[in-house]
């Protein structure tokens, strides 16, 4: 079984700023990936960027990045340079590969709001 | 490549009536997730096709909710009867493959039931 916690329903910075949120994980599965995703008005959830378990290295998408924490079981996003696009609820999730189901167990979401 | 497609974007219903979703996923992926989405949760896993069959649907309601994939391409999702708790948002998802967690999603439809 996996969990995923995120403790901040709702964020909100100024343009251009820096922010980070947070997600905590608990999962048995000894491969696994984390992502966090991106869900606008539209509903459209859209893949923000990707960690493997396996991989030491921090992922970076261009202004997104994550620490990736294994031991503590954190997967935080830093999003630099905010901008006003960036508004969106944002979903922190896990993917275990140990076989039967494998859909992605999600967080309850930030609400993240980049003021002008 | 063309996205997920699900229809209708919005459906309003009254208790106890039926509803179908429909989803078409990108072309050659083999799994297909139905995500049942709560407003203020995250989405909740309540259904998984791989090809025609299903992998997984311990989490679907089944005295009410039904989903077939048939000839592992579309896959309708129905509620029969529906009920107020119904009221959320359904996501459908598909995946060329089961080893890295990547899902392509469509822009689900939002369902409430008066």
């Amino acid at each position: 079984a996996q969990t995923v916690t995120q403790s901040q329903p709702e964020m909100s910075v100024q343009e251009a700023e820096t922010v980070t949120l947070s997600c905590t994980y608990d999962t048995s599965e000894n491969n696994y990936y984390l992502f966090w995703y991106k869900q606008p008005p539209s509903r459209q959830m859209i893949l923000v960027i990707r960690q493997e378990a396996y991989k030491q290295q921090n992922a970076t998408e261009n202004r997104f990045s994550v620490n990736f924490q294994k031991a503590a079981k954190s997967f935080s996003l830093k999003i630099s340079d905010s901008q006003l696009g960036d508004t969106a609820m944002y979903f922190c999730a896990s993917w275990g590969s140990g076989g039967g189901a494998d859909g992605l167990t999600f967080g309850k979401g930030t609400h993240l709001i980049i003021q002008p | 490549e063309a996205g997920v497609a699900q229809s209708p974007r919005y459906k309003i219903i009254e208790k106890r009536q039926s509803v179908a979703f429909w989803c078409n996923p990108i072309s050659g992926h083999a799994t297909l997730y139905w995500y049942q989405q709560i407003l203020g949760q995250g989405p909740k896993l309540l259904i998984q096709f791989q090809n025609n069959g299903v992998v997984d649907d311990s989490q679907l309601p089944k005295d009410r909710f039904s989903a077939e994939r048939l000839k592992g391409v579309d896959s309708t999702l129905k509620i029969q009867p529906a009920k107020l708790e119904d009221s959320a948002v359904y996501l459908c998802a598909s995946s060329p493959r089961r080893r890295d967690g990547e899902q392509f999603f469509g822009p689900g439809t939002r369902l409430t039931v008066l």
